[in-house]
Formats: C-alpha cells, structure tokens, sequence
C-alpha cells in the first residue's frame, strides 16, 4: 500500500543554520503531498502541499519540491530559527482516496539560540 | 470562526469504561476524519466520514465507532476503553471536490486509560 518515510529525529539545530528532513513516498500514480507542522501542545497545522510532478510548496521561509522521478518531498529552509521548533510531519493523499491522508512518523526539530 | 473544536482537553479513564470523544467544524466541509497520534508512528486514521450520513474505516478502527450527528458534528466513541488505547486523538476536516484536500485539524484530546 502507500506509504511514507521520513527521516528520523531528533534533530538539534543552531539558529540560522540550514534545514533538510528527507521524505519518500511510496504511491501508485500521483498522489498530492503536504508538510505539515505540530507546535509544542497543539494540533496540525498545513505548512505547505504540492499537487502535481515538480510542483513547488513554499510557505514562511520553507520549501519542498514534488519530485516524481525520485518520489521525494524533502523540506528546506535555508536559516531556522527557535520558533521553527516543533514536530514536522510529511503526508500524501492517494490519487482517487476520499481525502485520506497517510502520514510519515514525524521528525522533532529543536532550534538553539 | 472557531475552525475544528474538540471536547473533552483530556480525559483519564479506567480500563472497561466507556467515553465519547466530541468533534464540530463551522467551516461548512463535507468531510471529517478522526486519527490517533501515538509516540513515534505519526497519525493513523481511525475512521472517517466522506460527507454527511456515511462512514468509512481507517487503519485501525478496533475498538472505536463513531457517528456522523449533522455535517457539523463527528463523534467517536470508546465502548470499552483499554490501555491500548491511550493515546492523543486528533478530528480533522476537509473539503471534498479538491485536488489538494487540505485538512484541518482540532487541538486534540489526550486520553489516559489505566
């Protein structure tokens, strides 16, 4: 079935210092996909979603790119800073699914000033 | 605009008890969803319901139902509650008819049962 990986956490950052978390999905024709981010104590937040093959999500200083050929959705940002900590979490929604969304386990980011 | 609304905040229960677990949107979305976040497997889909009067099961719907009362309103409902069961459950919403199906989440109940 569909599924998404993610890199595992904890990652400890220095402020202003840059950001990947790898995502791969696994998928059968083109599903859309979303980062989405959970601050300490509340529910998800949509931080950004790409529908379609080299597609761009960008939002608050983040990025992540729909990349087909290598079935990924890493997130980017190119200087974090200490309100960026929290748990991020990629997902995708199958093509056709009644809005499902299928999540990967979550990576925790601490931002240190 | 309230956006998704969860009650109760947390809930502490002994194991055989029974709770209900209470959802409402007002952004007028035909689409509901409940999941379970548990330490380090993400969310998981509990059940959900595509628009008003159907439900459909998720990944792991043992041990739960729910109830679709109005387009507003989605329930989930703990018979028998086990310690399996502790977990933070989040309600979710979103349109349907949208490519990017978007969902938007409530602030979550954490629930202990012991």
């Amino acid at each position: 079935g569909d599924s998404v990986t993610q890199m595992e956490g904890p990652v400890t950052l220095s402020e202003e210092a840059c950001l990947t978390i790898n995502c791969t999905y696994t998928a059968t024709g083109y599903p859309s996909l979303f980062w989405y981010v959970q601050y300490p104590g509340e529910g998800l937040q949509l931080l950004l979603k790409a529908t379609k093959a080299d597609d761009k999500g960008s939002n608050k200083g983040f990025e992540a790119t729909y990349r087909k050929e290598t079935t990924s959705f890493h997130l980017e940002k190119g200087s974090v800073q200490v309100s960026d900590s929290a748990v991020y979490f990629c997902a995708l929604r199958p093509r056709g699914s009644q809005g499902n969304l299928i999540f990967g386990k979550g990576t925790k980011l601490s931002v240190k000033p | 605009n309230a956006g998704v609304t969860q009650t109760p905040k947390f809930q502490v229960l002994k194991t055989g008890q029974s709770m209900t677990l209470q959802c409402a949107q007002d952004m007028n979305h035909n689409s509901m969803y409940w999941y379970r976040q548990d330490p380090g497997m993400g969310l998981r889909l509990i059940y959900y319901s595509a628009s008003e009067g159907t439900t459909d099961k998720g990944e792991v719907p043992n041990g739960y139902n729910v109830s679709r009362l109005n387009k507003r309103e989605f329930s989930l409902r703990l018979e028998s509650a086990a310690p399996s069961q502790t977990s933070v459950y989040f309600c979710a919403s979103s349109e349907a008819g949208l490519v990017s199906y978007e969902q938007y989440f409530g602030p979550g109940t954490r629930l202990t049962v012991t």
